[in-house]
């Protein structure tokens, strides 16, 4: 069974920084392009970036609302993927879920709460 | 950038009866070198994740019910539930791949 566990959401002042983590199981980790999506409270989803493979250089890219201040990271040993949330604005409050695949999103982790608020 | 659109943003139907929500996209997105649709459709319910439903623009997701139907080319695109049920209230959302992913605003599907 596939799980992804987030966690590291919390409330953060706007020009801050946050890492979030996801855990996954249950699916061969090094071989799958790793997501993070997120939404907005009562709005639509969005995606933030992606990682490729170990094999594929772990190229990533962003959306262009993030890019330049979120960093998406893995560690194949630890079957993890990050995300590094800097210069944080109050828009970047969300929910914000990691997901497997970097085209279509297979599974969905239940996501992690970020607010960005004074 | 492909932008995403879909029509129409809520609708209420019988239980039994057909839901049909449309999807567009700015730009085809469908690959001449595959022939194939990068267009995904995901089901949210209240308080869950998303859901992949289908992808290719009409191949079901393991798992997904056979009421569920996808359709279209190019631009245009559209998500058939055929007989609603209880369940299926939910948003549903259209997602482009052929570029950097990108998603419709959702169709939130109601019980009338």
């Amino acid at each position: 069974e596939v799980r992804l566990v987030e966690s590291g959401g919390g409330l953060v002042k706007p020009g801050g920084s946050l890492r979030l983590s996801c855990a996954a199981s249950g699916f061969t980790f090094g071989s799958a392009w790793m997501s993070w999506v997120r939404q907005a409270p009562g709005k639509g989803l969005e995606w933030v970036g992606r990682i490729r493979t170990k094999t594929e250089g772990e190229a990533t890219d962003y959306a262009a609302p993030v890019k330049g201040r979120f960093t998406v990271s893995r560690d194949d040993s630890e079957n993890s993927v990050y995300l590094q949330l800097n210069s944080l604005k109050t828009e970047d409050t969300a929910m914000y879920y990691c997901v497997t695949g970097g085209g279509t999103f297979d599974y969905w982790g239940q996501g992690t709460l970020v607010i960005v608020s004074s | 950038d492909i932008v995403m659109t879909q029509s129409p943003d809520s609708l209420a139907v019988s239980l039994g009866e057909r839901a049909t929500i449309n999807c567009k996209s700015s730009q085809s997105v469908l690959s001449s070198s595959n022939n194939k649709n990068y267009l995904a459709w995901y089901q949210q319910k209240p308080g869950q994740p998303p859901k992949l439903l289908i992808y290719w623009a009409s191949t079901r997701a393991s798992g997904v019910p056979d009421r569920f139907s996808g359709s279209g080319s190019g631009t245009d695109f559209t998500l058939t539930i055929s007989s609603l049920q209880a369940e299926d209230v939910a948003v549903y959302y259209c997602q482009q791949y052929y570029t950097p992913p990108d998603f419709g605003p959702g169709t939130k599907v109601d019980i009338k």
